[in-house]
């Protein structure tokens, strides 16, 4: 069974701060997705990693992939109140292509 | 709008009632997936197709539950015999499947389904 771990679970910050979400598996993938979903709806991809070692960016988010695919990060800068919403990694490790979900990161950014 | 669309958005139902649940792909995606979202969790896999073949089943769905996807385009799930623990959000996914780049896999807005 593969799990993904991911942390913190909550985070409350303050606008123009910066942070960093973890996910972290025992589990090799194949690739890794992040998603941010708001209340009430589903699931926007918001970038996909495929290569270990691999670093994405968009805009003020930073993604990386770990050197091993076991792990990644998500990391913002200067937050703003329009970050705010559920963080959830997801990874692919079968053939199915089906997504093993994190159990997702609630970010609150105050202005 | 050429988004996944999901119908109903919301559903309220007595327990051991029956409920249905309508998924229109991306146009043209080859597979379509359901999974399910208890609230503060992140979304379980519960089965998926490639075209119209049911290729994979979790085991979180049990014999209440049953997926069709006839002409391989949209998707149903049925829930019979509802039960309070099947209180969820029911999300649906698509993608166009190849052995060669990435499948990325697109949501739908997903049907909040609760059982009274």
């Amino acid at each position: 069974t593969q799990l993904l771990e991911q942390s913190p679970q909550f985070l409350s910050i303050q606008e123009g701060e910066n942070l960093t979400v973890y996910c972290n598996s025992s589990s090799v993938f194949s690739s890794l997705q992040w998603y941010r979903q708001e209340p009430g709806e589903g699931p926007v991809l918001l970038v996909t990693v495929v290569t270990g070692g691999e670093v994405k960016k968009l805009k003020r988010l930073t993604f990386q992939f770990g050197d091993a695919r076991k792990d990644s990060s998500l990391h913002i800068t200067a937050a703003q109140p329009g970050d705010t919403g559920l963080y959830l990694c997801a990874g692919v490790a079968n053939a199915g292509n089906m997504l093993t979900f994190g159990g997702g990161t609630r970010l609150m950014v105050k202005p | 709008d050429t988004g996944v669309s999901q119908d109903p958005r919301h559903k309220i139902t007595k327990r051991g009632q029956n409920v249905t649940f309508r998924c229109d792909p991306i146009s043209e995606h080859n597979r379509l997936y359901w999974y399910r979202q208890t609230l503060g969790q992140g979304p379980e896999f519960l089965t998926y197709f490639q075209n119209e073949a049911q290729l994979e089943k979790s085991r979180l769905l049990s014999d209440r539950f049953s997926a069709e996807r006839p002409k391989g385009s949209f998707s149903t799930l049925e829930i019979q015999r509802t039960e309070q623990g099947d209180s969820a959000m029911y999300l649906c996914a698509s993608t166009q499947f190849n052995l060669i780049s990435y499948n990325e896999q697109f949501f739908g807005p997903g049907t909040r389904l609760t059982v009274l």
